[in-house]
């Protein structure tokens, strides 16, 4: 059974700084894309950054551009998203998503969710 | 970026009524579409794509239809559990984007 479960998620300042994590198992990781979506409170799903199942390529939304920075490790099963400069409108709960392994453009599977409150 | 917008954002209905969703997308983006079912508190799970491409896990009163700059996700005879909001979501390019959502609630 694929499972994807985020953490590292919480409270944080207005110009700080948090790492989200994303536990994957029961499918062959290092072979699929990964990606983060992000879903403000009450809002609609926003699309945030895509890795390749190697590393490389990378694409980010333009809102997080510079400031997020997705990584991955196969070797432990994981995904990570470092978020710096966070700012209040990025406030959200963060899904972790696999890439559908007939395209990668497709969600197949998602995490349960995390939030990530910016807030003073 | 390629915009996706969706119609309506709300649709009141009962069980057993056919219910139609539109989603209009900015540019041609051929058939790489996707739609997401998501209920309050869960994670979105993976409806269907390239517009007839339904999941496994899907009843088949859900279908799509589409391609270019107009797509449709058609529940036929809409049941208790299929109450949620429904997102389409572009897969043609990068940012992937998604529409604005569609709450389907109870009449």
């Amino acid at each position: 059974e694929v499972q994807l479960v985020e953490s590292g998620g919480g409270l944080v300042q207005p110009g700080g700084s948090l790492k989200l994590s994303c536990a994957a198992s029961g499918f062959m990781f290092s072979s699929y894309e990964m990606n983060w979506v992000r879903q403000a409170p009450g809002k609609g799903l926003e699309w945030v950054s895509y890795i390749s199942s190697s590393g490389s390529p990378i694409y980010y939304a333009d809102s997080v551009k510079v400031r997020f920075t997705i990584s991955r490790d196969n070797a432990k099963n994981s995904l990570y998203l470092q978020m710096n400069s966070l700012r209040p409108e990025d406030t959200a709960v963060y899904y972790c998503a696999r890439s559908s392994g007939s395209y990668w453009g497709y969600f197949d599977y998602w995490g349960q969710g995390i939030l990530v409150t910016v807030s003073s | 970026d390629i915009q996706m917008t969706q119609s309506p954002s709300s649709v009141s209905a009962s069980v057993g009524d056919r219910v139609t969703i539109t989603c209009r997308a900015s540019q041609g983006i051929s058939s790489w579409l996707a739609w997401y079912q998501q209920k309050p508190g869960k994670a979105p799970k993976f409806l269907l794509f390239a517009a007839p491409n339904l999941q496994t896990w899907a009843p088949s009163r859900f279908s799509g239809s589409g391609s270019g700059t107009e797509f449709t996700l058609t529940i036929s005879s809409l049941q208790p559990g299929d109450f949620a909001t429904y997102y389409c979501q572009q897969a043609n390019s990068f940012p992937l984007t998604f529409g604005g959502g569609t709450k389907v609630e109870i009449k």
